[in-house]
């Protein structure tokens, strides 16, 4: 098992509606990256995190936006909620590519 | 045209089999290239990154990059049912910050 924890694991919200998801990265780990994976797909980049700046962002609208904490905690806010947007959203803290590890997951359905 | 293509498979062989899995890009420019694994309710596991052209070994997994042809494999040697789950390939953007995924190959390997 990783240090890498999420929250909630699930999450049913309809659509319209706000969201938050959180990861607790691991310790020293000052990189945080998060990333929506579709059912039968590849993770896709959502946008990445280092030492509480946005370091780097993907092909998303500004309705998804982001916080990394000073405790290696993080967190994803998703506003104006799209069934598209149900999805499995997994973090990865990292200390550079030798150390990467991804949490469980957070499985989001939007009614 | 996807930046990473990927065969999804199903993918099924019999216990000691030896497993190839493989994938194309599409930008020259991408020089780390990487494979991981996803178990079913998991999130992914880096089993293995290659810099560059050239053949990386651990264990029972061999990754291979022939960048002339824009080829990544990954080869299961002695494939054991534990190794049952979905093959992730991926390479780092230019930027170095964002993991362009492919789609993933489930893999079967019957006992």
């Amino acid at each position: 098992e990783t240090g890498v924890t999420q929250s909630p694991t699930h999450l049913i919200k309809t659509r319209g509606q706000q969201v938050t998801l959180r990861c607790s990265s691991q310790s020293g780990h000052n990189t945080v990256s998060w990333y929506q994976q579709a059912l039968g797909q590849g993770p896709q980049f959502i946008f990445q995190y280092y030492r509480e700046e946005e370091n780097g962002r993907g092909n998303f609208p500004p309705r998804f936006s982001g916080l990394q904490f000073p405790n290696y905690s993080s967190e994803l806010n998703v506003n104006a909620l799209e069934l598209d947007d149900s999805a499995l959203y997994l973090c990865a803290s990292s200390l550079g590519l030798d150390e990467q590890f991804f949490g469980p997951g957070t499985r989001l359905t939007v009614l | 045209q996807k930046e990473v293509e990927q065969d999804p498979g199903p993918l099924s062989v019999p216990e000691g089999a030896i497993v190839s899995l493989n994938c194309t890009y599409s930008n020259s420019a991408f020089q780390y290239f990487m494979w991981y694994r996803q178990y079913s309710r998991k999130g992914p596991e880096l089993l293995m990154y290659t810099y560059s052209s050239g053949n990386k070994e651990d264990g029972r997994f061999t990754a291979q990059v022939d960048k002339s042809s824009k080829y990544i494999s990954l080869f299961i040697r002695d494939s054991q049912p534990s190794d049952s789950a979905t093959y992730l390939c991926a390479v780092l953007n230019t930027g170095g910050f964002k993991t362009i995924f492919g789609a993933g190959t489930r893999l079967f390997v019957k006992a």
